[in-house]
């Protein structure tokens, strides 16, 4: 079946980077769109950004753009998501999620929605 | 960025009631629209995309309608299982915005 699974908890220093592994099974990987959002105590979801995995493209939203970087493996299926100059407020559980996408009547490739989410992994930022 | 705006927050209702969620668009967004379900604790889960389409695997109880700015989910017959928080999102646009969520609690 498909699945996402992630990487273990991360108990970080401001300042510091943290790198969160996605690896992914039962699903073709390289038409997907890769991922990431994050859900800070009691919050919203927040979109990270994604990574197109067959052209390789990724794009952030305008608050992640000077630190994070979102990249994937094809020879491992596995996505990831690096966040530099941690801060507190950067404390937050952090999912993964496929995009599976499909056709459109117009025969163009579409991404609709996350259709498999990893489990989360936490990430704490304290000094 | 599109910003997106659910109403209500919260909602408290009955197993059997019928529950209907708003979510706003900023700007037009055709049907760019997706619905989420999520539970205390867990991933969220795709209920809905394309405004209206029912994703494989999710009770027929849960339908999705709207176009351009204006968005509806609908549970027919809340079950018990429905107790969670729902989350639109639109899929027009980077960066891919999230509502705020509305909790539907037991009455």
């Amino acid at each position: 079946q498909m699945q996402l699974v992630q990487s273990g908890p991360e108990v970080k220093k401001p300042g510091t980077s943290v790198k969160v592994s996605c690896k992914t099974s039962g699903f073709t990987f390289i038409t997907s769109a890769m991922q990431w959002v994050r859900q800070s105590r009691g919050q919203r979801l927040e979109w990270i950004g994604w990574i197109v995995v067959g052209s390789g493209i990724a794009r952030y939203a305008q608050n992640f753009q000077e630190r994070v970087t979102i990249t994937r493996d094809m020879s491992t299926s596995t996505a990831y998501m690096e966040l530099t100059s941690l801060r507190s407020e950067d404390t937050a559980v952090y999912y993964c999620a496929a995009d599976l996408g499909d056709y459109g009547d117009d025969n163009l490739y579409y991404y609709y929605g996350m259709d498999v989410w990893g489990q989360g992994t936490t990430v704490t930022v304290s000094s | 960025d599109i910003q997106m705006t659910q109403s209500p927050s919260s909602v408290s209702a009955s197993v059997g009631d019928r529950v209907t969620i708003t979510c706003r668009a900023s700007q037009d967004i055709s049907r760019w629209l997706a619905w989420y379900q999520q539970k205390p604790g867990k991933a969220p889960k795709l209920l809905i995309y394309a405004a209206s389409s029912l994703k494989s695997g999710v009770p027929s109880r849960f339908s999705g309608s709207g176009s351009g700015t204006d968005f509806t989910l609908t549970i027919s017959s809340l079950q018990p299982d429905d107790f969670a928080t729902y989350y639109c999102q639109q899929t027009n646009k980077l960066p891919r915005t999230f509502g705020q969520g509305t909790k539907v609690e037991i009455k």
